[in-house]
């Protein structure tokens, strides 16, 4: 299993320039999550799933878009960027289980906005 | 509402002594709490977690955490640092029962000092 996978791993991306991040996850987990983390901060979350077709807010959803049209794939994406979306972004997923069962990471994309 | 809060954001500690993270949270519900690990270039990994069962939980690595109502409190300890155990510290919390929401604290990096 390759788990949960990021593409890209690096972008560099101009003011209202717009991008998707990709997630997969091979786990066939229904819940899935997208969070970004700033320098010397906690992650926070941004969006999340808890099955195809159903998607949510996090505590942090301005600017950002989601899907999730199948099991595996959970794109976010950025309309037009912004230098306050510099961050690394995590995807993660976590199975039917009990709610705190583990989540699984992805090893991230790091996103510059200049 | 809830917050996690973590004492110190650079921890050094020699090799072979006693590591411990401080992890303090605020809820307003019985909280289940978790501390994930994160090394460089890398998504974060899951420690240990408390699930209202024993309140001395041990996870991987040899770490383990004790949950203190009456501190409010989570704290992360190793006997005996190890080199490997140099990484990036975070201490969550959700009392989201269908455990969606989750909330990170900043982060502690922890040194070992050869």
């Amino acid at each position: 299993n390759a788990g949960v996978t990021q593409t890209p791993k690096f972008r560099i991306l101009k003011i209202g320039q717009s991008m998707t991040l990709q997630c997969t996850q091979d786990m066939n987990h229904n819940y899935m999550y997208w969070y970004r983390q700033d320098p010397g901060m906690g992650l926070k979350l941004i969006y999340y799933s808890v099955g195809a077709g159903i998607t949510d807010k996090g505590e942090v959803p301005n600017g950002y878009n989601v899907s999730r049209s199948t099991t595996e794939d959970f794109p976010l994406r950025l309309e037009l960027a912004a230098p306050s979306q510099t961050s690394v972004y995590f995807c993660a997923s976590r199975g039917p289980g009990a709610p705190t069962d583990t989540q699984y990471f992805g090893p991230g994309t790091r996103l510059t906005v200049l | 509402a809830q917050s996690v809060t973590q004492l110190g954001s650079h921890v050094s500690v020699s090799e072979g002594a006693l590591v411990l993270l401080r992890c303090n949270y605020s809820s307003s519900v019985p909280p289940y709490l978790f501390w994930y690990v994160q090394y460089p270039n890398q998504g974060l990994q899951l420690l240990l977690k408390y699930t209202s069962a024993a309140t001395l939980v041990k996870g991987i690595n040899g770490f383990e955490a004790e949950f203190k109502k009456s501190e409010t409190s989570f704290h992360l300890t190793k006997p005996s640092a190890h080199m490997s155990d140099a990484a990036e510290y975070f201490c969550a919390v959700t009392s989201d029962p269908t455990g969606n929401q989750f909330y990170f604290g900043t982060g502690t990096s922890l040194t070992v000092i050869p």
